[in-house]
């Protein structure tokens, strides 16, 4: 079936460190993988995406990695600010839905 | 226009009313999405709208009932709602199925 697992639940860092989330999914017909943050009683916002054609793509502090035949793709934010405090979600489309992950609350500390 | 507009922004009804959810975007995405989020729980799909036609509805109960009058509205008809319908109804629209995701800012439903 179409599954998304997301790991860690809650990850707390200081401000300067780096913050990993991993993600694993079981639909191979899967060829987009979006992450969205979202903060507290606002709407996810995607902050980075990655199809299934490219291994790694970064954008400043982000960068995400895929990994296709082991199902399993990463977030990795660089030099951690308390603004990235939110709840990620990673997501797979597999058959032209969206399927998240249960999410990971990240709380970065001064 | 970059965004995906939704009304109202909180909405509260009694189990025997009749309301409506709308959900706008100018973007010219051509997919269009409803999903329901409930507190500290992922985004769950419930419909999704192709070209202005169903593609795909996730067993939803038929107390809700989606309509695509045109390819930049969608709405969300709710009629005799359980208090455990409360939640978060998101909009999304994509320039394709599989691609772009944009999320409204949602409308925040209590039923009573």
């Amino acid at each position: 079936g179409e599954n998304v697992e997301q790991h860690p639940s809650t990850l707390s860092v200081q401000e300067g460190d780096s913050a990993v989330i991993k993600c694993t999914y079981s639909d191979s017909a899967s060829n987009y993988f979006p992450w969205y943050k979202q903060e507290l009683g606002k709407r996810p916002q995607l902050i980075i995406d990655i199809r299934s054609n490219v291994g790694e793509k970064k954008d400043q502090r982000i960068a995400v990695t895929l990994n296709k035949t082991a199902k399993h793709f990463s977030l990795h934010i660089t030099e951690t600010q308390p603004e990235d405090s939110a709840v990620y979600f990673c997501a797979a489309s597999p058959r032209r839905k969206l399927i998240f992950g249960a999410g990971t609350r990240l709380a970065v500390h001064p | 226009d970059t965004e995906v507009t939704q009304t109202p922004k909180h909405l509260v009804m009694g189990m025997t009313n009749k309301k409506s959810l709308k959900c706008e975007q100018h973007m010219g995405h051509r997919a269009m999405y409803w999903y329901k989020q409930k507190a500290k729980k992922p985004p769950e799909l419930m419909f999704v709208y192709s070209y202005e036609k169903l593609s795909i509805n996730e067993s939803v109960p038929s107390r809700f009932s989606p309509e695509c009058p045109n390819s930049s509205l969608l709405n969300l008809h709710l009629h005799a709602l359980q208090p455990e319908d409360s939640a978060l109804y998101l909009c999304a629209s994509s320039q394709r199925e599989d691609y772009g995701y944009t999320f409204g800012s949602g409308t925040r439903l209590t039923v009573v």
